[in-house]
């Protein structure tokens, strides 16, 4: 158990739907970022949040948007969902921005139907 | 640009054979950080190791070591004695040290299956 935690696990929804993902990092660890896993793209990296602000930004969509509370735990919203969009999402957390190794969450699937 | 590649896409091996996982990674920072991450059946994503560059000595870890050489770009992951137990896939993966490259760029991964 990384302590990293999200909800939901599975998540079943209609195209044109929108989502939110949560993701808690582990106590104390102020980084939290945001990986999609699909069969075609593989492990991607999305954006990251460092104790509330936003610290970079990788291949995501328009469609796609999060933040991080002042409690630190984050949250990844996915609108106009198209099947593409089916993947595992992770989040994972480290103390600080940079190096420090990452703790990944258990995921949620998603799925578009 | 960062990239790591992982040219094994499927091993396959009985237990008690030794095997080895390669990572070639590219990237034009001077420092920078290499990771090894498992993934097995169940999904979810087990840090194994950190290693950064200025760092070359090789780790050994129970059954498990790394050979990271700066000069080939390349740092690969051994498993001694596999058992049925490190069926799962791999995944080497590489971050910088600026503000904007801390992501992790992850490999394609390898699919380990360890037969009995």
């Amino acid at each position: 158990d990384s302590g990293v935690t999200q909800t939901p696990k599975h998540l079943i929804t209609a195209t044109g739907q929108r989502v939110t993902l949560r993701c808690s990092p582990r106590s104390g660890d102020l980084s939290v970022y945001w990986y999609q896993q699909s069969l075609d793209q593989g492990l991607q990296f999305l954006i990251q949040y460092y104790n509330g602000e936003e610290r970079a930004k990788g291949n995501i969509l328009e469609r796609f948007s999060a933040q991080q509370f002042p409690d630190l735990h984050s949250e990844l919203n996915l609108s106009s969902l198209e099947l593409g969009d089916s993947a595992l999402y992770f989040c994972a957390s480290s103390v600080r921005t940079g190096t420090n190794e990452q703790f990944f969450g258990p995921g949620t699937r998603l799925t578009v139907l | 640009a960062q990239k790591v590649t992982q040219a094994q896409t499927e091993i396959s091996v009985v237990e008690k054979e030794d095997v080895t996982l390669d990572c070639v990674y590219e990237t034009r920072d001077t420092t920078y950080y290499l990771f090894w991450y498992k993934q097995p059946p169940s999904g979810e994503l087990v840090f194994l190791i950190r290693r950064n560059s200025f760092d070359e000595q090789n780790e050994i870890s129970g059954r498990y070591s790394w050979n990271f050489q700066k000069s080939t770009s390349s740092f690969n992951f051994t498993i001694t004695a596999s058992q049925v137990v490190d069926s799962a896939v791999y995944f080497c993966a590489l971050s910088g040290t600026n503000q904007a490259g801390t992501a992790l760029i992850f490999g394609k991964g390898t699919t380990l299956s360890v037969s009995s």
